[in-house]
């Protein structure tokens, strides 16, 4: 069936430096991707999208990278900040299917002043 | 503008009892979805509502839930003789509807505890 994972559940990094959440999914099907951030007691915030034509798309401080061979998507995080500090989660959508979104379980991110 | 709007924001109720949450969505969005998120994990899909269509059910996980969308925009969730393993928080999200023209928007959802 369907699945979307995390490689790690929890990463920690210094105020500054970069930071890479990866993400693997399973289904050969899905064809849109959203990186999402939740902090504690807040509903999932959108970040950033990527279409399965694109490999790569950048935003303000952040790129998602797309590689459809290995079946991976990665959300970088640059100049990372205390802010920054949050759950990322990973969801995809399927070509054809329905409009709903199948979630990984989570990175949990600790910016270290 | 306005986000997505839950309410309530948390509700306590006893084991055995119908509870109701409530979403408001975004203006103009025409897709409006139900997730659940149990601590620690990742959204669960419950059902999804576009337009006039029938909704996808398939999320839901007995006939104890169930959801409605009035006037394709208000939707309510329904929960019927609450169990403990309801317990989780509730998450409604919008989006225009169609892929790539609008991500899903979420509230912040109703924290739900059973007795």
């Amino acid at each position: 069936g369907e699945s979307v994972g995390l490689h790690l559940p929890t990463l920690s990094v210094q105020e500054g430096d970069n930071s890479i959440i990866n993400c693997a999914y399973s289904n050969s099907a899905s064809d849109y991707f959203i990186w999402y951030k939740q902090e504690s007691g807040k509903g999932p915030q959108f970040i950033i999208d990527i279409r399965s034509n694109m490999d790569k798309r950048q935003g303000q401080r952040v790129t998602v990278l797309l590689n459809k061979t290995v079946k991976h998507l990665s959300l970088q995080i640059a100049a990372t900040q205390p802010g920054d500090s949050a759950v990322y989660f990973c969801a995809e959508n399927s070509r054809g299917g329905s409009e709903k979104l199948v979630f990984g379980k989570g990175t949990k991110l600790t910016v270290n002043p | 503008g306005a986000g997505v709007s839950q309410s309530p924001s948390n509700k306590v109720t006893e084991k055995g009892k119908d509870v109701e949450l409530r979403c408001d969505p975004i203006s103009g969005h025409t897709a409006l979805y139900w997730y659940r998120q149990s601590l620690g994990q990742g959204l669960e899909f419950l059902i999804y509502f576009q337009g006039n269509s029938a909704p996808d059910k398939s999320g839901l996980p007995s006939d104890r839930f169930s959801a409605e969308r009035t006037g394709g925009s208000v939707s309510t969730l329904t929960i019927q003789r609450t169990q403990q393993e309801d317990s989780a928080v509730y998450l409604c999200a919008s989006s225009y509807g169609a892929k790539g023209k609008g991500a899903q928007h979420f509230g912040d959802g109703t924290r739900l505890s059973i007795l």
